[in-house]
């Protein structure tokens, strides 16, 4: 079965440090893989896309940038976190079996 | 950009009632899909519910689709404690597009 991991699980970061954030799936045979932030209390907001390898689709322009090395792998990064980027940054893919999404547990971060 | 919005933001009920969530949304769409979060985890995909389909149940769960209306409605049936989660709804334009996501609506069941 299809399984996403992320890590970590939480990070406190402060003002102007980088970022990396690292999400790889496995038991997925489409390639496809979406980072989502999710600000406290509110809905999902897509970042980025990827289809495959170093193919990457920004939705938001912003602090934020993203790469797929691997074909399981998707990192999120910032070379300068601001108070902003503050969030629940969610990884997903769609799943083989049910045609919706599944998403990995995902990283809280904040930055302070 | 956000397409769907669900109403309520928030819901309070009694363990046994109903509880209905709706979601709005803007263009077209292949299909919708309602997804569960519970609080500081990751989504849920809960049932699909395909742009000629009106209506779709799975277990408790009861979802309608109006696309003249561009709205669909969630039910969930005989509700639990366990069913306490945000709940939301998203839309698949059909192709590699991805999903878009509502706000939610917060349910709180309570025994």
């Amino acid at each position: 079965s299809q399984t996403i991991h992320q890590w970590p699980a939480t990070l406190v970061q402060p003002v102007g440090s980088p970022l990396s954030l690292e999400c790889t799936v496995e038991g997925t045979s489409n390639p496809n893989l979406y980072w989502y932030r999710q600000a406290a209390g509110r809905g999902l907001q897509l970042l980025f896309y990827s289809v495959g390898i170093g193919q990457i689709s920004s939705e938001v322009p912003q602090n934020l940038s993203a790469s797929r090395p691997q074909d399981r792998q998707f990192i999120l990064s910032s070379k300068k976190l601001l108070l902003s980027d503050s969030g629940f940054y969610l990884c997903a893919s769609p799943s083989d079996s049910s045609y919706g999404y599944t998403f990995g547990s995902g990283t809280r971060l904040t930055v302070v | 950009s956000q397409q769907g919005e669900e109403d309520p933001q928030a819901l309070s009920i009694q363990e046994g009632e109903n509880a209905t969530m709706n979601c709005s949304y803007k263009t077209s769409i292949n299909n919708l899909q309602w997804y569960r979060q519970n609080s500081g985890r990751g989504l849920v995909h809960l049932i699909l519910i395909r742009s000629n389909e009106r209506e779709k149940h799975s277990g408790r769960l009861r979802v309608t689709l109006d696309t003249s209306k561009k709205s669909s409605s969630l039910l969930i049936t005989a509700s639990r404690a366990a069913d306490t989660a945000s709940y939301f709804c998203a839309t698949d334009g059909g192709g590699n597009t991805p999903l878009v996501f509502g706000k939610g609506t917060r349910l709180s069941v309570i025994a």
